[in-house]
């Protein structure tokens, strides 16, 4: 099955600078791979995903790359506030598959 | 984007009770929704899968008789923790994968104490 492998678990950041977190996976049929943004006590949410089709998408302060070669994609912010900080996760899973695959997970912290 | 509600958020009970937890697609449709527990500072520990009309896929260690789960509709799940005790004490997290997307939604999370 699929193995998903994120990398750093923890990391901090002063504000403004950027953040960048990664994550490798086994399964080359893996198309889809969502991140997700977990505040305490809160689900997960959904902040991007990216589709096998594409190499990079952007919203905002937010990208995701892919590099389905070397199987591993990157969740990158930029200008960093203290509201970014958080547990991240990110996952992968076939589109029309029935399981996801999550990482461990990295709790970022944005220093004021 | 989708939202998925899950009620209730914090519940309290006495040990060998039962606990009923609900969640709810609210704007899209919903074939199968999985349900996680997850332990501070960990990650998601997924517990077992559910598609509507079928019986839930249970992982490996998941006493499918303690933890009941219905998905009677394209909206709705339900996870019953039968006799609670106070190791079934935990943060419970359910989400639902978008049937048009293919995207996966998360619900705000319930905290269970067993005491």
């Amino acid at each position: 099955g699929e193995n998903v492998e994120q990398h750093p678990s923890t990391l901090s950041v002063q504000e403004g600078d950027s953040a960048v977190i990664k994550c490798t996976y086994s399964d080359s049929a893996s198309n889809y791979f969502p991140w997700y943004k977990q505040e305490l006590g809160k689900g997960p949410q959904l902040i991007i995903d990216i589709r096998s089709n594409v190499g990079e998408k952007k919203d905002q302060r937010i990208a995701v790359t892919l590099n389905k070669t070397a199987k591993h994609f990157s969740l990158h912010i930029t200008e960093t506030q203290p509201e970014d900080s958080a547990v991240y996760f990110c996952a992968a899973s076939i589109s029309r598959g029935n399981q996801f695959y999550f990482g461990t997970g990295t709790s970022l912290t944005v220093i004021p | 984007g989708a939202v998925v509600s899950q009620h209730p958020s914090w519940v309290i009970c006495k040990s060998g009770t039962s606990v009923k937890i609900e969640c709810r697609s609210l704007d899209f449709q919903a074939t199968t929704m999985f349900w996680y527990r997850q332990f501070p500072k960990q990650s998601l520990m997924l517990m077992a899968t559910s598609n509507e009309g079928s019986k839930a896929t249970y992982e490996q260690g998941v006493e499918k008789d303690k933890f009941l789960i219905n998905h009677a509709s394209l909206t709705l799940s339900t996870l019953t923790v039968t006799s609670a005790h106070p190791e079934d004490s935990s943060f419970y997290i359910c989400s639902a994968r978008a049937f048009n997307t293919g995207e996966l939604f998360f619900g705000e999370g319930s905290r269970l104490t067993v005491l």
